[in-house]
């Protein structure tokens, strides 16, 4: 079955000190991989995204992934953490081809002073 | 200007009533979507409109119906909702449609709805 896994719920992280968010998928094709932040009340921005090409992908506000075709797997990184960043993160996929796009379940970081 | 923008921000009704949820970008954009998150959840995706077509609706209850009057608009009308459909109404939007989702998907803040 297509799945999109993130496996840690909540991640407690101090201010300054580096992030990994994990993200794993279960496609038959590699799909379109994507991460989003959720901010409290507020909707979705999407960080960064990948299709195809290098497997190291810049975003904005600081953060980058890496794809690894090897462990279906799409990590969210950052190497120095702020306070602002405390918010629902969510990985998501787009089947490829196909009219599907499915979020993980998400991953809540708390950014502790 | 990369805003969505959804009306009311809250809204409650009852199990009997009819409302709408209201949905506006003016980024040229060409495809529309509607998602359902509810609380401690991933959004769920509801509705594409591409070119003001319904080109995907995910099995979703005929209690909600989505109407796109024209490219930078989109409705969501609701009518007999039940209390499980309490939730965070999320409408976005992207450049072009085709049902591929490689575009950016630009959120609005939502509209975070109570059915009593």
């Amino acid at each position: 079955a297509q799945s999109v896994t993130q496996p840690d719920i909540h991640i407690t992280v101090s201010e300054g000190a580096s992030l990994e968010l994990r993200c794993n998928y279960s496609y038959g094709a590699t799909p379109y991989l994507f991460w989003y932040v959720q901010s409290p009340g507020q909707g979705l921005q999407l960080l960064l995204k990948y299709f195809s090409g290098d497997t190291l992908v810049q975003g904005i506000k600081g953060f980058e992934a890496e794809f690894k075709r090897s462990q279906s797997s799409f990590n969210l990184r950052k190497p120095s953490v702020h306070w602002s960043d405390a918010a629902e993160y969510f990985c998501a996929v787009a089947a490829r081809p196909g009219n599907q796009f499915y979020f993980g379940t998400g991953t809540s970081l708390t950014v502790i002073p | 200007d990369t805003e969505v923008t959804q009306t009311p921000k809250h809204l409650v009704m009852g199990m009997t009533n009819k409302k709408s949820l209201k949905c506006e970008q003016h980024m040229g954009h060409r495809a529309m979507y509607w998602y359902k998150q509810k609380a401690k959840k991933p959004p769920e995706l509801m509705f594409v409109y591409s070119y003001e077509k319904l080109s995907i609706n995910e099995s979703v209850p005929s209690r909600f119906s989505p109407e796109c009057p024209n490219s930078s608009l989109l409705n969501l009308h609701l009518h007999a909702l039940q209390p499980e459909d309490s939730a965070l109404y999320l409408c976005a939007s992207s450049l072009t449609g085709g049902g591929h989702f490689t575009d950016t998907q630009y959120f609005g803040p939502g509209t975070r709805l109570t059915v009593l």
